[in-house]
């Protein structure tokens, strides 16, 4: 059972370059987000999906693109890199209901130089 | 609107001896509060929840947390800690209604030293 696999699992951009950040679950979870994480400032929410075809924005949505063809698939797409994206990025998948628990990705380590 | 803060950005504590992790929220709505363990160069991986019922939730490997719904706060706590127990953790919570998504706290590095 793989959960939630994101692709690549590191990337170094140049400053105006543009790239798609992979995500794919297999749990037929519904529910689909993108998160980033900073050093000191927990993880935060980037957009996210209640279902194919329905995409909405997080609290730090500027720079990024997201589509949701599929149940499985949501890719994230930074339009023109700038060194402020230099983070880590998470994908996560959960059921129905705000009770049920997210899983998460093993990350892609993103630099911009 | 939902807020967390972990107050601690890292707690050192020796192998064996108890420890202590503190979360409080805010939020206007009710909430379900979770913690989560990130291991090094790791997702991050549920490690006990409160929805409902009992205020004092276990995990499977020896933490627990409880919810004081006066005090906003669901601090996580383990009697004896291992090396193994080395990682980052971090609470959230996510409202009852609207959107789905967590809102975590800032996380606290739990360093346990031999």
């Amino acid at each position: 059972n793989a959960g939630v696999t994101q692709t690549p699992k590191f990337q170094v951009l140049k400053t105006g370059q543009s790239m798609t950040l992979q995500c794919a679950q297999d749990m037929n979870h519904e529910y689909m987000s993108w998160y980033r994480q900073d050093p000191g400032m927990g993880l935060r929410l980037i957009h996210y999906s209640v279902g194919a075809g329905i995409t909405d924005q997080g609290e730090v949505p500027n720079g990024y693109n997201v589509s949701r063809s599929t149940t499985e698939d949501f890719p994230l797409r930074l339009l023109s890199a700038a060194p402020s994206q230099t983070s880590v990025y998470f994908c996560a998948s959960s059921g129905q209901g705000a009770n049920q628990p997210q899983h998460f990705g093993d990350g892609t380590r993103l630099s911009i130089l | 609107a939902q807020s967390v803060t972990q107050l601690d950005s890292q707690v050192p504590v020796f192998e064996e001896a108890p420890v202590e992790l503190r979360c409080n929220y805010s939020s206007s709505v009710s909430v379900y509060l979770f913690w989560y363990v990130q291991y090094p160069n790791q997702g991050l991986q549920l490690l006990l929840k409160y929805l409902s019922g009992s205020t004092l939730v276990e995990s499977i490997n020896g933490f627990e947390a409880e919810f004081n719904k006066s005090q906003t706060s669901f601090h996580l706590r383990k009697p004896s800690v291992h090396i193994s127990d080395t990682a980052e953790y971090f609470c959230a919570v996510s409202g009852y209604t609207g959107r789905r998504a967590l809102t975590f706290g800032s996380g606290t590095r739990l360093q346990v030293q031999p």
